[in-house]
């Protein structure tokens, strides 16, 4: 999983609670990002990052946030985690993002499986 | 509007065999398409990145197709073994100057049985 770990791996959390997943990589690539899989969905983009507290919008970022205070770690937060945000949530790095190389490779961690009962 | 659609959604097929998943997309202006594998319970790996001028390229035992003119891809599967089991994602960028997209497909779930 080119050097990327996700915590936790598993969780099962409560309507209304907040939530806070957490990614880190030891590549030192400026590109980070945080993706959902859903069945019936190709992977969808929440919040990417390029560079420490440089973060913007994907394409699923409403009830989500993050935050990157260091290169090395990229956290999401669910501010009052909803049933619909159950899902597994899939954390992915890069070296050069959008404006870099066109060939520029994600390379994804092994994912979160968040439950919200 | 941009889309990205894979066959068969599933397949099962002996050890040993040949397949071929396939992916037609409409999303312009393009930029790049790659194919990832994803096992079970694992992040997608990239396969392989083929940009507009190329045709085929090859991994190992994996071959893409790519024909821009179409908007269609292939990803051959030669001599399958049990640990090609996974789901094939078909990703296509979209080229729109600084804020390039990447469009999933849903995936081809390939079964190789004993």
């Amino acid at each position: 999983d080119a050097g990327i770990t996700q915590s936790p791996r598993h969780k099962v959390t409560e309507t209304g609670t907040p939530v806070t997943l957490r990614c880190h990589q030891t590549e030192n690539h400026r590109y980070m990002y945080w993706y959902r899989q859903d069945p019936g969905h190709g992977l969808r983009l929440i919040h990417y990052s390029y560079g420490v507290k440089d973060t913007d919008k994907g394409e699923v970022s409403d009830g989500y946030s993050v935050s990157r205070s260091k290169t090395e770690d990229f956290l999401l937060t669910l501010e009052s985690a909803t049933s619909s945000q159950t899902s597994v949530y899939f954390c992915a790095i890069s070296e050069s993002g959008w404006q870099g190389r066109v060939t520029d490779t994600q390379y994804f961690g092994p994912g979160t499986r968040l439950t919200v009962l | 509007k941009n889309q990205v659609e894979q066959s068969p959604q599933s397949l099962i097929i002996l050890e040993g065999k040949n397949c071929t998943l396939q992916c037609n997309y409409t999303v312009s202006p393009f930029s790049n398409l790659r194919w990832y594998k994803q096992d079970t319970g694992r992040g997608p790996v990239s396969l392989t990145i083929m940009t507009f001028s190329e045709n085929t390229k090859s991994n190992g035992r994996y071959t893409a197709t790519l024909d821009a003119d179409t908007k269609q891809s292939s990803l051959h599967i030669t001599a399958s073994q049990l640990s090609d089991s996974a789901s094939y994602i078909c990703v296509v960028s979209g080229d729109a100057g600084n804020n390039r997209k990447l469009i999933w497909g849903l995936g081809t779930s390939l079964a190789v049985n004993p």
